[in-house]
């Protein structure tokens, strides 16, 4: 099955610089990449996700960018504000369904 | 739009007794799962249902873990006995529905966060 390994577990950050999140995953015909953030108590919530066909995929102040190659796929995160603290998953699948999810970032935006 | 709904929230049992959780899920979707999410993890798929069939349940421990989703609509997960290890958040998640080729977001649950004593 497909194995997906998410780092780091914990990302501290001044507001307004950048975070970066790192996934990599082991089945190659994995296609489909989705990132979810989840606050303390909440519900995970899609942010961003990105298909196989291309090799990046911008949303205003995320990203994110896929290298099929080295089977590795990134969030980064620009000018984070206090809001984007939260856990931050990301997922990996062939199809739409059968998502194999990383561990979890922490990320955690100083005021 | 209600998003999905799971009920209870919060569950403390004793070790050995049986419980059940509720979920409801976005009107219309045909696909809904159940996940579980252990401390400081990621969502591991129990049981997925197109419609009232469990099309993939190949992770539920049959043992004690059953569920259903009778009508194709709302899903009960049961546990039966829990054992201390159980102590997790048990997501519930619903997507219009998947075929080959297709993508659909999963809209996910609160949770209910299970406490075994």
């Amino acid at each position: 099955g497909e194995n997906v390994e998410q780092h780091p577990s914990t990302l501290s950050v001044q507001e307004g610089d950048s975070a970066v999140i790192k996934c990599t995953y082991s089945d190659s015909a994995s296609n489909y990449f989705p990132w979810y953030k989840q606050e303390l108590g909440k519900r995970p919530q899609l942010i961003i996700d990105i298909r196989s066909n291309v090799g990046e995929k911008k949303d205003q102040r995320i990203a994110v960018t896929l290298n099929k190659t080295a089977k590795h796929f990134s969030l980064h995160i620009t000018e984070t504000q206090p809001e984007d603290s939260a856990v931050y998953f990301c997922a990996a699948s062939e199809d739409d369904y059968k998502l194999s999810f990383g561990a979890g970032t922490t990320v955690t935006v100083r005021a | 739009e209600a998003g999905v709904v799971q009920s209870p929230r919060y569950k403390i049992i004793e070790k050995k007794q049986p419980v059940a959780f509720w979920c409801n899920p976005i009107s219309g979707h045909n696909t809904l799962y159940w996940y579980l999410q252990n401390l400081g993890q990621g969502p591991e798929l129990l049981i997925r249902y197109e419609n009232e069939e469990a099309v993939d349940d190949s992770q539920l421990p049959k043992d004690r873990f059953s569920a259903e989703r009778l009508k194709g609509v709302d899903s009960t997960l049961k546990i039966q006995p829990a054992e201390l290890g159980d102590s997790a958040v048990y997501l519930c998640a619903s997507s219009l529905g998947s075929g080959r080729g297709s993508y659909n977001e999963q809209f996910f649950g609160p949770g209910t966060r299970l406490t075994v004593l």
